[in-house]
């Protein structure tokens, strides 16, 4: 069956980078988009960006752009989504979604990144 | 751009019928036949219920219904039943390749 399974739970101080990773089984690796989307702790979700893993391009909120990298490693089916220069508002589950122009039924299970001093 | 506009909050009794909309722009929503709906239960991940305005991947049941008309777009949930309780997200595509969701409708149900 169709699974992501996200990396485990980080914290991380403010002002330094987080990389949270999502492995894909079950289906063609290339053939969908992977989208990333957020959510801060009570509040609601919130799109990142996604990465077509079969070129490499990428597309970022405008709100992400210059702090978000999202990258790939089709040799093991697995995407990563990079956030550096992070803040305590960066304190959020970070979700993987399998998808093409929105994120579609697939879903990892969250990876919570806490960002305290 | 802005997110979509939802409300907070919504409920119904079990059985009755419930309306939840989602407003967007003639950017977005109005233009776009990419409306999908998520539900999503306390500490789960969110579960795609209705895509492209009003289909319904497969396992979803059809009391879950979905619409559009112009720059809102709309999600009926018929014959309330206690798992329906969550919260309730609306995402468009918004053009140039960006991606928008609603704040999010806590449905009750009474």
């Amino acid at each position: 069956q169709v699974q992501l399974v996200q990396s485990g739970a980080e914290v991380r101080e403010p002002g330094t980078s987080v990389k949270v990773s999502c492995k894909a089984s079950g289906y063609t690796f290339t053939g969908y988009y992977f989208h990333w989307v957020r959510q801060a702790p009570g509040q609601g979700l919130e799109w990142m960006g996604w990465i077509n893993p079969n070129s490499g391009g990428t597309n970022y909120a405008q709100k992400f752009q210059g702090r978000v990298t999202m990258t790939r490693d089709t040799s093991i089916g697995t995407a990563y989504m990079e956030l550096s220069r992070l803040t305590s508002d960066d304190t959020a589950v970070y979700y993987c979604a399998r998808g093409r122009t929105v994120p579609d039924t697939a879903w990892g299970q969250g990876t919570l990144v806490t960002v305290s001093s | 751009q802005s997110a979509l506009t939802q409300p907070p909050s919504a409920s119904g009794s079990p059985g009755q019928s419930v309306t939840i909309s989602c407003t967007g722009t003639s950017s977005d929503v109005g233009t776009y036949d990419y409306v999908s709906w998520y539900q999503q239960h306390p500490g789960k991940a969110p579960k795609l219920i209705i895509y492209e305005v009003t289909k319904r991947p497969s396992g979803v049941p059809d009391r879950f219904s979905g619409s559009k008309s112009g720059n809102t777009a709309s999600l009926t949930v018929s014959g309330l039943q206690a798992e329906d309780e969550a919260d309730y997200y609306c995402n468009s595509y918004g053009g140039s390749n960006n991606n928008l969701f609603g704040g999010g409708t806590k449905l009750t149900v009474l």
